[in-house]
């Protein structure tokens, strides 16, 4: 079965740092992975995709994330962060067979100023 | 882009009624959209699946007779939450959308049951 795992609950980072949020994932076949934003008591926002291509993809806000096949890995990432960017994201993985989306448990991140 | 739009975003109602919530996608045609369910601090948990025309498909122990889902068009879905109870309380978020490019998401419903 499809599944990503978001090994951290939280994460802080201080203003101007860059930022990582893990994201690992298990499928069957070619993955299809997505990344996603919520802000308090809002839908989800898109931030970025990987299909096919290059392994570096770049996002919305000046996110992007990192396709490792070996290390089944797509870690989000920004290099410079601002308080705005504190939020909830969630990693996800597409079931190609049903289209369902699978999420992640969802990473808080803090930017503290 | 594309738009998904969910109302209401924000509903109260007493516990025994039934509340409806709407999914529709603004831009596209969506032959199938997600239900979501969001728990305080937790993740989105896959309700069902909106099929138009035909019967909803609903992921392991999610109650059919519960949470009823009519997508009977190509921009609407709607999910029902019968006789509510306090514990159906949450936030509940649709999405549609193409494959490749990722899917739309709704702008979620605030459900509290009092």
């Amino acid at each position: 079965a499809q599944s990503v795992a978001q090994p951290e609950d939280q994460v802080n980072v201080a203003e101007g740092n860059p930022l990582t949020v893990k994201c690992t994932y298990s499928v069957s076949g070619n993955p299809y992975l997505f990344w996603y934003v919520q802000y308090p008591n809002r839908g989800l926002q898109f931030l970025l995709k990987y299909i096919t291509g290059d392994n570096l993809v770049k996002g919305s806000y000046g996110f992007e994330a990192e396709f490792n096949k070996s290390q089944t890995s797509f870690h989000l990432k920004k290099p410079s962060a601002l308080v705005s960017d504190s939020a909830l994201y969630f990693c996800a993985v597409r079931d190609i067979r049903d289209d369902k989306i699978i999420f992640g448990k969802g990473t808080r991140l803090h930017i503290l100023p | 882009g594309a738009v998904v739009s969910q109302h209401p975003s924000r509903v109260i109602c007493k516990s025994g009624t039934s509340v409806k919530i709407e999914c529709r996608s603004l831009d596209f045609q969506a032959t199938t959209m997600f239900w979501y369910r969001q728990f305080p601090k937790k993740s989105l948990m896959l309700m069902a699946t909106s099929n138009e025309g035909s019967k909803a498909t609903y992921e392991q122990g999610v109650e059919k007779d519960k949470f009823l889902i009519n997508h009977a068009s190509l921009t609407l879905s709607t999910l029902t939450v019968t006789s509510a109870h306090p514990e159906d309380s949450s936030f509940y978020i649709c999405s549609a959308g193409q494959f490749r490019a990722g899917a739309f998401f709704g702008q979620g419903t605030r459900l509290t049951v009092v």
